[in-house]
């Protein structure tokens, strides 16, 4: 069974642009969840995404927003990018809720805001 | 809300020894205890969970130990070798409907497991 999909794995852009990130979680799974991962800060929870509907949000401004697809495909997007944006996202999928069943995480992108 | 805490943040052994990276968590009610590692260049992979109503799981060189009364659970890595090293990092749920801005899985800051051959 293929792993959790994200892409794409680097991106480079300047402050101020917006940018795009694809998630195809494993089959049959219907939650995503993306995480924001940088040194100091560790894995930072940003939303989660069960059946189309966000389920949870974590404190991160409005400028980050996703969304999941009936295929249960999910995107993130931030938009007015700042250089402390610069971090490796990663998404995640579990077959339900997050809160009790295994997460299974994609390798990742690496996002770089110059 | 929830705190896991993870000690220690590096550790380094010898190639053959045990190594033990421990977490505690602030809330009672968590009921879900997974352990990730995470290679240089990937995301994190699952590689033990154990849940509450268990106190010990062991899958080959790996193993898991919960105190719930303490509120602490550590990992267990025997004959360390060097595909082990990694940061190892641990979690702890939340009860479904407290998720809210934290998610539904808190996680450790993270040690990184040098193995020396």
């Amino acid at each position: 069974k293929a792993g959790v999909t994200q892409t794409p794995r680097y991106l480079i852009k300047t402050r101020g642009q917006q940018v795009t990130l694809s998630c195809s979680p494993i089959s049959g799974h219907r939650s995503v969840s993306w995480y924001q991962q940088t040194p100091g800060q560790g894995l930072q929870f940003l939303f989660e995404y069960f059946s189309e509907t966000q389920r949870n949000k974590g404190n991160f401004p409005g400028r980050f927003s996703g969304r999941q697809f009936s295929n249960s495909r999910s995107e993130m997007n931030v938009s007015t990018l700042e250089l402390g944006d610069s971090a490796l996202y990663l998404c995640a999928s579990s077959f339900v809720s997050s809160y009790n069943s295994p997460l299974h995480f994609g390798n990742g992108t690496r996002l770089t805001v110059t | 809300g929830e705190n896991v805490e993870q000690h220690p943040s590096t550790l380094s052994v010898q190639e053959g020894d045990s190594a033990v990276i421990k977490c505690t968590y602030s809330d009672s009610a968590s009921n879900y205890f997974p352990w990730y590692k995470q290679e240089l260049g990937k995301g994190p992979q699952l590689i033990i969970d154990i849940r509450s109503n268990v106190g010990e799981k062991k899958d080959q060189r790996i193993a898991v130990t919960l105190n719930k009364t303490a509120k602490h659970f550590s990992l267990h890595i025997t004959e360390t070798q060097p595909e082990d090293s990694a940061v190892y990092f641990c979690a702890a749920s939340l009860t479904e409907n407290y998720g809210g801005s934290q998610g539904n899985l808190i996680f450790g800051k993270g040690t990184k497991l040098s193995v020396k051959p």
